[in-house]
Parts: structure tokens; sequence; C-alpha cells
């Protein structure tokens, strides 16, 4: 069975950083591309960033300017994000997303997410 | 603001067919396959469709997905009271070189 299991969330002050974690268990981690989705408070979701299985390619939201950083390690099966120069508009439960195959193919699990605040 | 445009709310009755729109872009949609996924309440997406009209094993046939040019739909045939959540789609954008997601449809069951 698969299941994701994101860690990290918490409380921070505008311009501080967060390093988000998503636990993977159930498949062969490596083999599939995963993806960081967030929900801001009674909004629609949006897709943060994306990496290959390999971690050899990565791809990041525009508005996103650079602030955040996608990375796995494949040998724990997990996955990261480096949230940097936050702001209260980063507000959002972020979830973790497994992907059919390659970034380009679409969300198969998720996990149950892990709620960041930031607070002016 | 959501790159693809889904209207924040829909209804119907139990045993009614309800469809709920996406609308998107030459890049996105008029490109690539369309998903929806459903949310309940706190909880996390769950794919409900898949390559624009295909359904997972384990998602009822009431659920089915279509495309015209720029726009899809997913349509719900005989409504129950669990459809009583939201929708979202999503699609790959070319332009962007990533995904874009809809606002968000809110589906209740009357």
């Amino acid at each position: 069975e698969v299941q994701l299991v994101e860690s990290g969330g918490g409380l921070v002050q505008a311009g501080g950083s967060l390093r988000l974690s998503c636990t993977a268990s159930g498949f062969t981690f490596s083999n599939y591309a995963m993806s960081w989705v967030r929900q801001a408070p009674g909004k629609g979701l949006e897709w943060v960033s994306g990496i290959s299985g390999s971690g050899g390619s990565t791809y990041n939201t525009d508005s996103l300017k650079g602030r955040f950083t996608i990375s796995r390690d494949n040998s724990r099966n997990t996955l990261h994000l480096q949230m940097n120069s936050l702001r209260v508009e980063d507000t959002a439960v972020y979830f973790c997303a497994k992907q059919d195959s390659t970034v380009t193919t679409w969300f198969d699990y998720w996990g149950q997410g892990t709620l960041v605040t930031v607070s002016s | 603001q959501s790159v693809l445009t889904q209207p924040p709310s829909a209804s119907g009755t139990p045993g009614q067919r309800v469809t709920m729109s996406c609308s998107g872009s030459s890049p996105n949609i008029g490109s690539n396959y369309v998903y929806w996924y459903q949310q309940l309440p706190g909880m996390a997406p769950k794919l409900l469709i898949y390559r624009t009209n295909q359904r997972p094993s384990g998602v009822p046939d009431r659920f089915s997905g279509s495309k015209s040019g720029t726009s899809a739909s997913l349509a719900i045939s005989g409504l129950r009271s669990e459809d009583d959540t939201d929708y979202h789609c999503a699609a790959w954008d070319d332009s962007l070189s990533g995904w874009v997601f809809g606002g968000g449809t809110k589906l209740t069951v009357l």
C-alpha cells in the first residue's frame, strides 16, 4: 500500500525558513517523480515543485521566484521542500504527491498534508 | 487567480446528473490530458479521472470526463449524498512547464 507522510510544517515568522519532508513507502521510490502541491485556506490547489525519480530534473512554479527548493533522498525514500524567505501568502497545507511516472504525468497518490502558517 | 477556470459552485438533487466545467487554453487543456480530483473536507485529494476520460479502479462509472478544445467537463450521474464535496481539475501546461489547477467547484447535493 502506498503511503506518503509529510512532516515539518508549523508556525514561522515572515522572512523565515522551513524544511518539509515526505516519507514514502509501498512503492519503489526512485522509479517515480514526486511533487509538492499546496492549498491555501479555503482556496484551490496550487502546484509548487516537481522532481524526477532520479532527482536530476526539477520543475518549479515561476511565482516562487527561487525561494523554494525541492530535493529527494532515494536512499531514505524521502522528499524534501526547503522554503526560504517565507511570506504570509505561503500559508497553506502542503501535500506531497506521487506521480504516475514522470513529472508530466498525473498525481496518483497524495499524503495527508502538513500545515505551514506564516505570521507577520 | 487559477490558470484553469471552474465555477465555484454546482448543485443537484439525488439521482440527478450534474456536470461541471473546467476552462483553460491552448498550452494546457488544448494540448494535454485533463485530470479530476475529488477532495473531501480536511482530506487529501483523490484521483477521480485521469487522461481526460479514464477512471482509476474503484471509481464508480457514475463519474465520467470529457474534453472539447480548451474546455473539459466532469459529469456525475445518479447523484448521491456522498458526492457533496469539492472537485478540482488539473492539466500540464506546456508554456509554463508545470501543472495548473482550477480553483475548484463545490458540489452541493440538495
